[in-house]
């Protein structure tokens, strides 16, 4: 099947600081990516969805301007939370639909102290 | 939107059992459904999905069934074994490639 990469799985940033996670499609050109995020023993939530070469659409209740999304190729997709608290952390999750099939990244583990 | 709910939220059967998980979803306009297996820390892992032209799809072990009437499928899992654990998800996807997903179900296989 097809390959979605991200990067890093894991990541521990102090309170108030940002960080970039990046979702790769590596076999394939994906003009539509989704991120998601999963709180312990929840579901996944999909937060937005990145189009390249335009603004990413956000979910009801999803801050855009915390969670910065930039898709500026047809194979990388950038999710940059601002500013982290501690409650923003989770696991973030991309990923990318190829021939109808959603294929997911390893995703992120981001805690902030 | 879609709204999608998943029945049971956890599940415990004796090895060899079949395992049964339900979802509805609101969305008429949906047409794939795919479920995913989730193990903890690790993405989702599709294990099998259908479409909405099809009433019913089997896998060797595991079936999906599909009632668009009623809106909801359910997934099916035969002569279960312990690694088959896992937290399950199902999904509704609209007409933009959207996935909304279930809230999850913990099958616990006990040997």
């Amino acid at each position: 099947g097809a390959v979605v990469s991200q990067h890093p799985s894991r990541v521990i940033c102090k309170s108030g600081t940002s960080v970039k996670i990046e979702c790769r499609s590596l076999d394939f050109q994906a003009t539509t990516m989704f991120w998601y995020r999963q709180f312990p023993k929840q579901s996944l939530m999909l937060m937005a969805t990145s189009n390249e070469g335009s603004k990413a659409t956000y979910e009801q209740g999803v801050e855009k301007d915390k969670f910065l999304i930039n898709h500026a190729s047809l194979t990388l997709s950038t999710l940059t939370v601002t500013s982290a608290h501690p409650e923003d952390s989770s696991f973030y999750i991309c990923s990318a639909t190829r021939v109808a099939e959603a294929f997911f990244g390893q995703g992120t583990r981001l805690t902030v102290v | 939107g879609e709204n999608v709910e998943q029945h049971p939220s956890t599940l415990s059967v004796q090895e060899g059992d079949s395992a049964v998980i339900k979802c509805t979803y609101s969305d008429s306009a949906s047409n794939y459904f795919p479920w995913y297996k989730q193990e903890l820390g690790k993405r989702p892992q599709l294990i099998i999905d259908i479409r909405s032209n099809v009433g019913e799809k089997k896998d060797q072990r595991i079936a999906v069934t599909l009632n668009k009437t009623a809106k909801h499928f359910s997934l099916h899992i035969t002569e279960t074994q312990p690694e088959d654990s896992a937290v399950y998800f199902c999904a509704a996807e609209d007409s933009s490639y959207k996935l909304i997903f279930g809230s999850g179900t913990r099958l616990l296989v006990r040997p």
